[in-house]
């Protein structure tokens, strides 16, 4: 069982809708990330938060929105997307965003945007 | 920047064969290194580490060795089972993760 629980599982939405992705982690870490990652690739770094803080932005475009309520928890808020954003997305956490410290995943959110 | 390059595959083995991922990096500094396994339908699993050069990373039957000397971490295991069937992940943690594209091993009864 993963450490890292992403909810939901899978997600249809259309391009005018508004949804959001949610990811929890009870391991003390206060480094949280969301990744996309596309079929028969590696995952793509999205956005990092270090202590409740973003900390890196991939120029990802503002129709993903992310949110850090607490050192738990971890959002990402889908509005207007477009069929290209289909995709799995997953949430990973770490003990700090220093350098040399293994990630763990959740199972990921496959989102399908009609 | 820091990269990483992996055979990409697809790799098709019968049950019981060595198996053999090759994985080099380049990196400014001394990036600890990891290899990453993804079921079907799940996310990315760690399945081994190294932080330092000559450290071997074991799980599973699975190891790797940091090679500094030919900047290199290749995944081996001996004898291969069908539930091995699975994308396998090189990586490397500088100032940030970077990945290498997967390989896609399947195992064959």
């Amino acid at each position: 069982d993963t450490e890292v629980t992403q909810t939901p599982k899978h997600l249809v939405m259309g391009m005018t809708n508004k949804k959001s992705l949610k990811c929890e982690q009870h391991m003390g870490h206060r480094a949280m990330y969301w990744y996309k990652q596309k079929a028969k690739k590696p995952p793509e770094l999205m956005f990092v938060y270090s202590y409740e803080k973003l900390s890196i932005n991939e120029s990802v475009p503002s129709r993903f929105s992310p949110e850090c309520p607490n050192s738990s928890l971890l959002n990402l808020h889908l509005h207007a997307l477009q069929p290209e954003d289909s995709a799995l997305y997953l949430c990973a956490s770490s003990q700090g965003n220093r350098g040399g410290q293994p990630q763990h995943f959740g199972d990921g959110t496959r989102l399908s945007i009609l | 920047g820091d990269s990483v390059t992996q055979m990409e595959g697809p790799v098709t083995l019968s049950e019981e064969a060595f198996l053999t991922i090759n994985c080099t990096y380049t990196a400014t500094g001394y990036p600890s290194l990891f290899w990453y396994v993804q079921y079907p339908g799940e996310g990315l699993q760690l399945l081994l580490k190294a932080t330092k050069a000559d450290d071997k990373g074991s799980n599973k039957g699975f190891e790797a060795t940091y090679r500094k000397e030919t900047t290199s971490f290749h995944l081996e295991k001996g004898s291969v089972q069908v539930s091995d069937s699975a994308v396998y992940f090189c990586a490397l943690s500088g100032n940030d993760m970077r990945f290498g594209a997967g390989t896609r091993l399947t195992v064959k009864p």
